[in-house]
C-alpha cells in the first residue's frame, strides 16, 4: 500500500491564483480532511469528508473547497490564494469505525507559499 | 471546542534517560487519543493509540497512558537515543460530530548524544 499520497510537495503561487492539492489513499478509507499546519499553532481542520458524495466544512475552511467523487481521492481547492494561505497542508485518512480503535494516517504534506 | 496543551514546548535531555511528555485536553468525551511523532519537513508518524476504555498503551520503548476524566495523556519515553529527536504531538478524537481529531502545538525533543 502506498497509504496517503500528496502533490505537489512544494508550490509557490501569486495572489489571486487557483490551485488544487491533490491527496490520494489506497486504503478504501471512507474518512478523508485536510489540515493545515502553521508555526505555533498546531494543525487545523480545514475540510472533512465521511464519505464519497459527502463533505463538511472543519475549522478554518474560508478560502478553500472540496469535493469526494471517489473513496480514494480528496482534492483540496484554493480559490483565489492569499499570503494568509501560505502553509504546510496535510492530507489524512482513516476508517469510520465507531468503537474508537482506528489510526487517522497522514501523508507527507504539500509546502505553499503565497506571494 | 476541544483544547489541547501540550507542556513541555520544548524539551533536551542526553541520551538514556527516561523522560515523559504531558498532553491535557479539555473536553473529556472522545473515543480515542494518538500520539504523533513529526519529524522537520515532514509529515505525521502515528506512534500509539489509546482507545477511550484503556489505560495504557506500550509499543518497544513507548508508553503512553490515559486519564480520560481529568483529560491528561502522557507519553513515556525509556531510554532516549539521539534518533527520538523530534517533535511530538498528541490528538484527542472527539466523540461528538464526525469525530475529528484536534492538536495541540507539540513538544519538541532534543536527545543530546
Amino acid at each position: 500500500n502506498a497509504g496517503v499520497t500528496q502533490t505537489p510537495k512544494f508550490q509557490v503561487l501569486k495572489t489571486g491564483q487557483s490551485m488544487t492539492l491533490q491527496c490520494a489513499q489506497d486504503m478504501n478509507h471512507e474518512y478523508m480532511s485536510w489540515y493545515r499546519q502553521d508555526p505555533g499553532m498546531g494543525l487545523r481542520l480545514i475540510h472533512y469528508s465521511v464519505g464519497a458524495g459527502i463533505t463538511d466544512q472543519g475549522e478554518v475552511p474560508n478560502g478553500y473547497n472540496v469535493s469526494r467523487s471517489t473513496t480514494e481521492d480528496f482534492p483540496l481547492r484554493l480559490l483565489s490564494a492569499a499570503p494568509s494561505q501560505t502553509s504546510v497542508y496535510f492530507c489524512a485518512s482513516r476508517t469510520r469505525s465507531p468503537r474508537g480503535a482506528d489510526t487517522q494516517y497522514f501523508g507527507p504534506g504539500t509546502r505553499l507559499t503565497v506571494l | 471546542k476541544q483544547e489541547v496543551t501540550q507542556i513541555p514546548a520544548a524539551l533536551s535531555v542526553p541520551e538514556g534517560e527516561n523522560l515523559v511528555l504531558n498532553c491535557s485536553f479539555t473536553d473529556s468525551a472522545i473515543y480515542n487519543l494518538q500520539w504523533f511523532r513529526q519529524d522537520p519537513g515532514k509529515g505525521l508518524t502515528s506512534l500509539l493509540l489509546i482507545q477511550s476504555s484503556q489505560r495504557e498503551q506500550t509499543s518497544g520503548r513507548l508508553n503512553a497512558s490515559l486519564d480520560k476524566s481529568s483529560g491528561r495523556s502522557t507519553l513515556y519515553i525509556a531510554a532516549s537515543q539521539p534518533g527520538d529527536s523530534a517533535t511530538y504531538l498528541c490528538a484527542p478524537r472527539d466523540q461528538t460530530g464526525a469525530n475529528n481529531l484536534f492538536f495541540g502545538t507539540g513538544t519538541r525533543l532534543t536527545v543530546i548524544p
